[in-house]
């Protein structure tokens, strides 16, 4: 069966240092990968998507950035991170169409 | 692009009430739609979808409804639980484009 693992679950980090968020999936090719971020209380905001290794496509403009080095490997990382920066960050996949999305636990991440 | 519109944004139940959570879509060329429910400090868990070709669809004590002329769909819960007390999202996706998500609805059930 398919699994997501999603690290680390929470992060305290300072404004200005670099981050970088890891998420791997398991049991499945070729999956369609997301990273959403969610901010207290509010909805899910797609960051960014990949369909293929190497294939990233952003969704809001920010200091954020994604890569795809692996099949199923999808990283987040900043090099300076804003107060802004602070949510909780989930990454998701799907097979095939944009459709059933499976996510990770998240990561609660806060910039002080 | 679509655009998901979804409210009420809070609703509060007595147990054993029905709960009704509308979305509202703007791409005619959507054709799946699912929802989510996520729990306080949880992951969003896919709990019910349904596509352009079916009107309504049912599992246990949760139904969706799509109306494809309106562009409307609807999350109907009975028989309502403490522990369906939780943010719901609708979405819509055309399939070939991520999908769009409404802004979620907080769902307090109150013994």
């Amino acid at each position: 069966s398919q699994t997501i693992h999603q690290w680390p679950a929470t992060l305290v980090q300072p404004v200005g240092s670099p981050l970088s968020l890891e998420c791997t999936v398991e049991g499945t090719s070729n999956p369609n990968l997301y990273w959403y971020r969610q901010a207290a209380g509010r909805g899910l905001q797609l960051l960014f998507y990949s369909v293929g290794i190497g294939q990233i496509s952003s969704e809001v403009p920010q200091n954020l950035s994604a890569s795809r080095p692996q099949d199923r490997q999808f990283i987040l990382s900043s090099k300076k991170l804003l107060l802004s920066d602070s949510g909780f960050y989930l990454c998701a996949w799907s097979t095939g169409a944009h459709e059933k999305l499976f996510f990770g636990s998240g990561t609660q991440l806060s910039v002080l | 692009g679509e655009n998901v519109e979804q409210h009420p944004s809070t609703l509060s139940v007595q147990e054993g009430d029905s709960a009704v959570i509308k979305c509202t879509y703007s791409d005619s060329a959507s054709n799946y739609f699912p929802w989510y429910k996520q729990e306080l400090g949880k992951r969003p868990q896919l709990i019910i979808d349904i596509r352009s070709n079916v009107g309504e669809k049912k599992d246990q004590r949760i139904a969706v409804t799509l109306n494809k002329t309106a562009k409307h769909f609807s999350l109907h819960i009975t028989e309502t639980q403490p522990e369906d007390s939780a943010v719901y999202f609708c979405a819509a996706s055309r399939g070939n484009t991520p999908l769009v998500f409404g802004k979620g609805t907080r769902l307090s059930v109150i013994a």
